[in-house]
């Protein structure tokens, strides 16, 4: 599995837009990145998931370079309630196979009034 | 839907003691897991199944087992609990497909053993 890298913390303030990159140099070609939020005493979960180029859903955009071997997560004008925690994985998509996800430290996300 | 439910929410045992923790989804997902998460970390896989039946085991699976009686539950056993199994334990839920995999993750159990 590839490991990741992403920063531990970053702080932001309410209404910007934030930016988490994620390395992953060892991604293979059938790789997919996904990205997971946990609040404090919840459960991950699930914000978006793409191979390459940009994925956009209604949370926030995914964007991925050709080589793929970083990714960054973009949240549009965060609010307080965006303070959470953010992992990047790396999985192998397969039908009716699972998925096991492996999960890195994450990065702590405080956004500031 | 009620999604990925999990009781109890919190749990206290003593060293030595056996218990079980439940896991149920109502998504009709074919692929459930557990995971732990201690302080400060991310979430480390115990055990898996694909399916009614079939289990295997994930990072650190010493010291629990799972059983896949059916597709809704996925209980996981601990045999002889020990202070080093005190965590937050997460049950999982998807489909896992080869174009798209979200995973549905449960509230959550808070075990500590004294």
């Amino acid at each position: 599995l590839a490991k990741t890298t992403q920063p531990i913390s970053m702080d932001s303030y309410e209404g910007q837009e934030v930016n988490i990159t994620c390395s992953h140099n060892n991604i293979a070609t059938n790789d997919y990145i996904t990205w997971y939020q946990q609040f404090p005493s919840q459960g991950p979960r699930f914000i978006i998931q793409g191979y390459k180029t940009k994925v956009t859903n209604e949370v926030a955009s995914l964007f991925i370079p050709a080589d793929r071997k970083s990714s960054t997560l973009s949240l549009p004008r965060v609010s307080l309630s965006d303070t959470a925690v953010y992992y990047c994985l790396v999985e192998k998509l397969r039908n009716n196979a699972g998925n096991m996800l492996t999960f890195g430290g994450g990065t702590r996300l405080m956004v500031k009034p | 839907n009620a999604g990925v439910t999990q009781t109890p929410k919190f749990q206290v045992l003593k060293t030595g003691q056996s218990m079980t923790l439940q896991c149920a989804q109502d998504m009709n997902h074919e692929y459930m897991s557990w995971y732990r998460q201690d302080p400060g970390m991310g979430l480390r896989l115990i055990h898996y199944s694909v399916g009614a039946g079939i289990t295997d085991q994930g990072e650190v699976p010493n010291g629990y087992n799972v059983s896949r009686s059916t597709t809704e539950d996925f209980p996981l056993r601990l045999l002889s609990a020990a202070p080093s199994q005190t965590s937050v334990y997460f049950c999982a839920s998807g489909r896992g497909s080869r174009d798209y995999n979200e995973q549905f993750f449960g509230p959550g159990t808070r075990l500590t053993v004294l």
